[in-house]
């Protein structure tokens, strides 16, 4: 069955540092791949997504993710954090039936 | 617009009390799937559909029902609700792989249902 692991519940980072949020995937076949961001009190928008092709890709805001096929991994990244992109982030696989990871809180600081 | 709609988006209600909350989309999505949401653990799949009249369980679907009469509409419906049914539920649709000219299968999310049984 897939399944979704995000190793960290919580990430502090300064406005300005750079960010990695890590996702690890349990899948059978080549996964869909999804990052969603959830802003306090709102429902969630989609950050990027991954079917196939370039494993390099990019998203809204400013974000990219990875795949690594090799590792079962699709970790997150962001140059430079801005004050807004305080919120929790969620990695999914699946397609149409969705799995989620449990979410890791990002607060930004000044 | 392309929307998933959910109502109501709160409820406080009681213990046993049956209760429904609809969830509609007009993108013509085949799957449908309901999820909530509690702190620390993400969002848990309770049902999904991939088709008119095709549901199959979650990973949480003990005190929960749903139907799918219609493609459009996919409605939750708790016969007797607990308290430990308190959650923030999401309904969402997607296309299936392969359905219409696009490999897009992101889900679209309804802007949630925040229910409270007491």
């Amino acid at each position: 069955a897939q399944s979704v692991t995000q190793p960290d519940i919580h990430i502090t980072v300064s406005e300005g540092a750079s960010l990695e949020l890590r996702c690890n995937y349990s899948y059978g076949a080549t996964p869909y791949l999804f990052w969603y961001v959830q802003s306090p009190g709102q429902g969630l928008q989609l950050l990027l997504k991954y079917f196939s092709g370039d494993t390099l890709v990019q998203g809204i805001k400013g974000f990219e993710a990875e795949f690594k096929r090799s590792q079962s991994s699709f970790n997150l990244r962001k140059p430079s954090v801005h004050w807004s992109d305080a919120a929790e982030y969620f990695c999914a696989v699946g397609a149409g039936d969705m799995r989620f990871g449990a979410g890791t809180r990002l607060t930004v600081k000044p | 617009e392309a929307q998933v709609t959910q109502n109501p988006r709160y409820l406080i209600t009681v213990t046993g009390k049956k209760l429904t909350v609809t969830c509609s989309q007009n993108m013509n999505h085949e799957y449908m799937s309901w999820y909530r949401q509690d702190p620390g653990l993400g969002l848990r799949q309770i049902y999904y559909s991939m088709n008119v009249e095709v549901t199959d369980k979650g990973d949480v679907p003990e005190g929960y029902k749903v139907s799918r009469k219609e493609k459009r509409n996919f409605p939750l419906i708790l016969e007797s609700p607990s308290p430990n049914q308190t959650s923030l539920y999401f309904c969402a649709s997607s296309l299936a792989p392969g359905q219409g000219a696009s490999m897009n299968t992101e889900a679209f999310f309804g802007q949630g249902t925040r229910l409270t049984v007491v």
